[in-house]
């Protein structure tokens, strides 16, 4: 099935640096999410894009939904040890009452102390 | 806790059996999805469900099939188990498919065991 492109795949960092990932795509999508899993648990959304270009923040999270619809990043600031954990991109198409989401490959965060 | 529930929470089968997981969307919404998460394939969508009626298709195997009823519940079944069907799968839900704030929310999945 298809995926994203996610990078990095996985990221060692220390407590207190500021974090980024990007997501790349061959195809255009309606909405960018960005979502954090951790080992065992279901996906849990931290944001939503729905414009080309909207830079969008949830306390130490920044994203921004990519000019040519095709791409997003997310910095994370400040890191803590409880950001540990993988963070997936996700590309949305709506037709209608139709919606499918894509995701990326995944990043694997792991914050020392 | 994002008010998608799932059940099973585990479940441990032999190939060429049948189950069904179980999902309750959140209080009011009227979509749910299915996705399947393996370590080579990644989150793959299957199938989404609106109001009942089936709304779009990812890949979905033709063993597997779903359904959503009056309730807004709903059930993925998987038929003739293969060990590759070993995986999580998630359901997750969302207010509406149509334009902003329909994000989806997902369930704490089930973990499937084929032996």
């Amino acid at each position: 099935g298809q995926q994203l492109n996610q990078s990095p795949q996985s990221m060692f960092i220390q407590e207190g640096e500021d974090v980024s990932m990007n997501c790349t795509s061959s195809s255009i999508f309606n909405t960018w999410l960005w979502y954090k899993q951790d080992p065992g648990e279901g996906p849990v959304l931290l944001i939503a894009l729905y414009k080309a270009g909207e830079l969008t923040s949830n306390g130490r999270l920044t994203a921004q939904f990519g000019i040519t619809r095709k791409d997003s990043f997310l910095n994370i600031s400040a890191s803590i040890p409880s950001d540990v954990g993988i963070y997936f991109c996700a590309g949305q198409v709506r037709t209608g009452t139709a919606s499918k989401l894509t995701f990326g490959t995944g990043t694997r965060l792991q914050v020392t102390l | 806790d994002s008010g998608v529930t799932q059940t099973p929470k585990h479940l441990i089968t032999a190939t060429g059996q049948r189950v069904t997981l179980r999902c309750s969307p959140r209080s009011g919404d009227l979509s749910v999805y299915w996705y399947q998460q393996s370590l080579d394939q990644g989150l793959q969508f299957l199938i989404q469900y609106y109001n009942g009626e089936e709304r779009a298709k990812g890949n979905i195997l033709e063993r597997f099939s779903a359904q959503q009823f009056p309730d807004l519940h709903s059930e993925l079944n998987l038929s003739s188990l293969e060990l590759g069907d070993s995986a999580l799968y998630f359901c997750a839900s969302s207010a509406s498919p149509g334009g902003g704030g329909n994000e989806q929310f997902f369930g704490p999945g089930t973990r499937l065991t084929v032996l």
